[in-house]
Parts: C-alpha cells; sequence; structure tokens
C-alpha cells in the first residue's frame, strides 16, 4: 500500500498570500497524483488530476506541480473561500486508492 | 447539472447491517465507474469501494473486504454498498463519487455524504 504523507498539518496564511502545501508519497506514484479541497460540512471538490491538471471550473491560482513521490499545491493569492483542507490521493497502484492525511489552511 | 444524492444512513448495532444508496442523475450513469469514500468523525477521507461501469468489476479497501458490497443498477442510475458486520470503526460519513472518465479513480463529483453510526 502506497501510504501519502502531507505536510503541513495546518498552514496559517494570510488572505492575498501564497500558500505551498506538499505531498510525499512512499513510492513513486508517477504523476498519478489528485488534489481536492474540502471545505466544513460539504463533501469534498476535485481541484487537480494529473498531478498539474485543474478539474474544470477550478481558478487559476490553483496550481499543482511534481512527480514521482514529491508533489505540490500552491495558491497563489489566498481568497477568503480557499481557506478549508486540502487532501492528495494517489491513484498509480490501486487497490487501495489512498489519500494523504490532510492539510487545513487556516487564517492568520 | 450533476447531481448524486446519498441515502440510507442511520444507527445501528454492531454486527448488524444498512444498506446505502446513491442516486445519480444529469449525466449518462452507465458511462462512469463510481466509487464509496468514507471519514470517520474528524479525520481524513478514506476510499472504500470501487465498481466498473458495467459492475463487472470491483475492488474494496481491505477494512471492508468481505463484509460490504458495492453494487449498481445502471437502469435506475443508482449505487449500493451493502455494509454487514458492522462495527465501531465503521462509525464515519460515507460519500458515492463518480470517477472520471475512462476509469480513472479520481472523483469529479460527490454526493453530500450519509452518516452512518455504529453504537450500541
Amino acid at each position: 500500500e502506497i501510504v501519502m504523507t502531507q505536510s503541513p498539518a495546518t498552514l496559517s496564511v494570510s488572505p492575498g498570500a501564497r500558500a505551498t502545501l506538499s505531498c510525499r508519497a512512499s513510492q513513486s506514484v508517477s504523476n498519478n497524483l489528485a488534489w481536492y479541497q474540502q471545505k466544513p460540512g460539504q463533501a469534498p471538490r476535485l481541484l487537480i488530476y494529473g498531478a498539474s491538471t485543474r478539474d474544470t471550473g477550478v481558478p487559476a491560482r490553483f496550481s499543482g506541480s511534481g512527480s514521482g513521490t514529491e508533489f505540490t499545491l500552491t495558491i497563489s493569492s489566498l481568497q477568503s473561500e480557499d481557506f478549508a483542507v486540502y487532501y492528495c490521493q494517489q491513484y498509480n497502484s490501486w487497490p487501495p486508492l489512498t489519500f494523504g492525511g490532510g492539510t487545513k489552511v487556516e487564517i492568520k | 447539472q450533476v447531481q448524486l444524492v446519498d441515502s440510507g444512513g442511520g444507527l445501528v448495532k454492531p454486527g448488524g447491517s444498512l444498506r446505502l444508496s446513491c442516486a445519480a442523475s444529469g449525466f449518462t450513469f452507465s458511462d462512469y465507474y463510481m466509487g464509496w469514500i468514507r471519514q470517520a468523525p474528524g479525520k481524513g477521507l478514506e476510499w472504500i469501494s470501487y465498481i466498473s461501469s458495467v459492475g463487472r468489476s470491483v475492488y474494496y479497501a481491505d477494512s471492508v473486504k468481505g463484509r460490504f458490497t458495492i453494487s449498481r443498477d445502471n437502469a435506475k442510475y443508482s449505487l449500493f454498498l451493502q455494509m454487514n458486520s458492522l462495527r465501531a470503526g465503521d462509525t464515519a460519513v460515507y460519500y458515492c463519487a463518480r470517477g472520471r472518465l475512462f476509469g480513472e479513480p479520481t472523483f469529479d463529483y460527490w454526493g453530500q455524504g450519509s452518516l452512518v453510526t455504529v453504537s450500541s
């Protein structure tokens, strides 16, 4: 089973600032990596798949990068609606599909 | 527009059973793989199960294998999760979700979730 590790667990960022979230895989997942956003009381929302492709309707301030075992989600200028929990998910070797533990982005 | 509506959750005793349903609309259901993902209270996401577009292939997490069964009725645009031998550790919000095209197991639409509580 591929273990996904996200860091940091919590990220405190000021509105308008840049946020950088990390996701590490225990073995290579190539570029088969997705990112999701989850707000309190809501279902997750797919942001990025294929490590760097934004899903339909996702704002351009969200960008994904990386391959192999190291991945990054960058939010270029945080808006109020971006404060949420973000999860990465690998789909290179499955089952099982595995998610990271999440990074909470909170207002500084 | 694409919509997934989860139902069937509730309170069940340990060892009991429950069947979750997910009603789909706004897309051609039989073209897409579908999955179940759960989230224990205050915890992260855990993938549970995935089913191919015609139901021929099914996949399970080890934590539920042999106890849970995923199925679908394409004529009724419905996805199901039969959960047997439930344990306290199965307490979670259960989401149905649509796999992206061509079976890629990333999930582009999600239901609102159905809370399952296993407690005596």
